[in-house]
């Protein structure tokens, strides 16, 4: 099955600045790569996602960049808030039927 | 719009007690149904996947089974827990127009003690 790695497990970064989190996967078959937020004591949720057809995708404050040949992909957040603060995970699935999960990043934003 | 409900929203049993944790499904029919499990330092870990009723799929081999009676019902179980069966479990279903989003229930945070 597919592996998924995500680096790092814990993030601490100044309100403004940015944050980047990065992932490799193993499939090459892998085609769609999301990303979820999960708030302490919540379920993920869905915040950007990217098929590989594109190499980057962007949404105000959010960007993933993926790497098809390198077998890696990345979130960046710009401008970070407090409220940015939250459990990111990110994810490769490649027949929509299953998605396989990295082990999590923790991000606080200090304010 | 498609909702899921799972229960109870925590627990706490003895090792060795049996287990049963429920999830339906509202606002779809015939939904790929999914069980992961999350647990400290191990990020999101699938544990079975059902593209149908009866029709269950493990990824990993343990001490936990899962069913499908019917259509928009997906249990997990297990005859004897262990301490390690401790954590988060999610039910969770692939949504959207492309049926691309994993959306997940609010979750069951088991202990077992």
């Amino acid at each position: 099955g597919e592996n998924v790695e995500q680096h790092p497990s814990t993030l601490s970064v100044q309100e403004g600045d940015s944050a980047v989190i990065k992932c490799t996967y193993s499939d090459s078959a892998s085609n769609y790569f999301p990303w979820y937020k999960q708030e302490l004591g919540k379920r993920p949720q869905l915040i950007i996602d990217i098929r590989s057809n594109v190499g980057e995708k962007k949404d105000q404050r959010i960007a993933v960049t993926l790497n098809k040949t390198a077998k890696h992909f990345s979130l960046h957040i710009t401008e970070t808030q407090p409220e940015d603060s939250a459990v990111y995970f990110c994810a490769a699935s490649r027949a929509r039927n299953q998605f396989y999960f990295g082990t999590g990043t923790s991000l606080t934003v200090i304010p | 719009s498609q909702t899921i409900h799972q229960w109870p929203a925590t627990l706490v049993q003895p090792v060795g007690s049996p287990l049963s944790l429920e999830c339906t499904v509202e606002g779809t029919s015939n939904p790929n149904l999914y069980w992961y499990r999350q647990a400290a330092g191990r990020g999101l870990q699938l544990l079975f996947y059902s593209i149908g009723i009866g029709q269950i799929s493990s990824e990993v081999p343990q001490n936990l089974s899962a069913s499908r009676p019917q259509d928009r019902q997906f249990i997990l179980s297990s005859k004897k827990l262990l301490l390690s069966d401790s954590g988060f479990y999610l039910c969770a279903i692939v949504r959207g127009s492309k049926n691309t989003e994993a959306f997940f229930g609010q979750g069951t945070r088991l202990t077992v003690v």
